[in-house]
């Protein structure tokens, strides 16, 4: 099946710092990726959509100065949280859409990334 | 390798009840998620297991066997809004989320 990959992994970081997360397609051309916050047993909180070469969509009450999404190319985007502050902490998780012209409902959803801001 | 298996598509009627199952081989475990999706919006969390064993919550439940590397959503009283994908994710031992491709549910009147 598709596989979505993110790094880091995970990451630590000093408060006012930014931090950089990518998530990629390695086997299929995504058009569509999206960046979500997941909260302890809670669901996953949509933050933006990017589509490929045009400016990301985010969604109401999140920062898109804060956090800064570029999808370059059809298997890459990337999430920057700039000047990172402890309630940035949390556990971001990428999915992307493929393009090829199948289900174009099905999502395939990245590892995650879990970001610590000390 | 780590891998999450569940159907890709199941149909059930309205009324009914549906089980919706995943198997799991992954390194290490922390805990199994079930989301509910529905096209074009973000995952719903459903359940989070982590020991064996059945948990209720109201017309959903879900059961984890780890020793078998099994789990189950069971969805009772079926309502056409129970139309989505079911998503069930492990996470790892290093907390890294391992997603199963989800099992898109028909419910027919």
């Amino acid at each position: 099946g598709a596989v979505v990959s993110q790094h880091p992994s995970r990451v630590i970081c000093k408060s006012g710092t930014s931090v950089k997360i990518e998530c990629r397609s390695l086997d299929f051309q995504a058009t569509t990726m999206f960046w979500y916050r997941q909260f302890p047993k809670q669901s996953l909180m949509l933050m933006a959509t990017s589509n490929e070469g045009s400016k990301a969509t985010y969604e109401q009450g999140v920062e898109k100065d804060k956090f800064l999404i570029n999808h370059a190319s059809l298997t890459l985007s990337t999430l920057t949280v700039t000047s990172a502050h402890p309630e940035d902490s949390s556990f971001y998780i990428c999915s992307a859409r493929d393009g090829s012209g199948g289900d174009t409902d099905t999502q395939y959803f990245g590892p995650g990334t879990r970001l610590t801001v000390l | 390798g780590q891998n999450i298996d569940q159907p890709t598509e199941m149909t059930a009627t309205e009324g009914a009840i549906v089980q919706i199952n995943c198997t799991y081989q992954t390194s290490g475990f922390n805990g199994l998620f079930w989301y509910q999706q529905h096209a074009g919006e973000a995952p719903t969390f459903l359940s989070y297991n982590v020991l064996d064993g059945l948990e209720e919550k109201g017309r959903f439940s879900s059961f984890l066997s780890r020793s078998k590397g099994y789990s189950y959503l069971l969805l009772k009283e079926l309502q056409m809004k129970d139309s989505a994908s079911y998503l069930c994710a492990v996470m790892d031992s290093n907390y890294q989320l391992i997603w199963g491709a989800g099992t898109k549910l028909i419910i027919k009147p």
